[in-house]
């Protein structure tokens, strides 16, 4: 079962726009960390956040997290072309050991 | 480039046959993880291995059994192959207790026809 569902399922954006995803889970967690996959290849690590942060930053992106919503959101600032891709979310059960649980992602085209 | 590989990258087989793909760790690494991921879906948990034990299985039946060998390279053997199992398998490594980061290599892509 998929514990991260990612939303929207896909979204369109023109080069230099903001893309927003949100990524909502079920139960307790230790960390919570967003992927990215380009064109059915393997997944890149993009920013991991613990269950005590609220908020982490990295170059263009933006990661918040708010476990009372159960919920998290991956901001990319002026998108590019090459940032097109899949972006999922994975999150790690408290108490267990380190397995991620992925959602089924959210899809990104950013057009020149 | 994340070091971890994966081989072959493309296979097609037929039903009822058997399966190994491979993948070698990053160098440090002592756990590798590996995923099926079907089309428009994201990742699903097989199993974790830990220094050559199993360490966690998702929800696959026994037909999917892996190895972890002393250099830390991985393998996984699907029997009986069906129609369903055609998707893109993942591995991907880490160290444990000392960084939650996977790193992925670039999959193989299994069609069973």
């Amino acid at each position: 079962s998929q514990q991260g569902e990612e939303d929207p399922q896909a979204l369109s954006i023109q080069e230099g726009e903001n893309a927003t995803m949100n990524c909502s889970y079920k139960t307790s967690i230790n960390n919570l960390q967003w992927y990215r996959q380009n064109s059915g290849r393997g997944l890149v690590h993009l920013i991991l956040i613990r269950s005590n942060e609220r908020e982490k930053h990295s170059g263009r992106l933006r990661v918040t997290l708010d476990t009372s919503k159960k919920s998290s959101s991956l901001l990319i600032t002026a998108s590019r072309a090459a940032d097109t891709a899949s972006y999922f979310c994975a999150t790690d059960a408290r108490g267990g050991s380190y397995i991620p649980t992925f959602g089924r992602g959210t899809s990104l085209i950013v057009h020149p | 480039e994340t070091g971890v590989t994966q081989s072959p990258t493309h296979l097609i087989k037929t039903r009822g046959q058997q399966v190994t793909l491979r993948c070698s760790s990053q160098s440090g690494h002592n756990t590798v993880s590996w995923y099926q991921q079907a089309l428009g879906q994201g990742p699903q948990f097989i199993f974790q291995y830990y220094r050559e034990e199993e360490n966690g299985r998702g929800n696959f039946p026994p037909r999917f059994s892996g190895l972890q060998f002393p250099n830390y390279s991985s393998e996984l053997n699907v029997n009986a192959l069906e129609l369903d199992d055609s998707a893109l398998y993942l591995c991907a490594s880490s160290y444990w207790d000392r960084d939650e980061t996977q790193y992925f290599g670039p999959g193989t892509r299994l069609l069973v026809l």
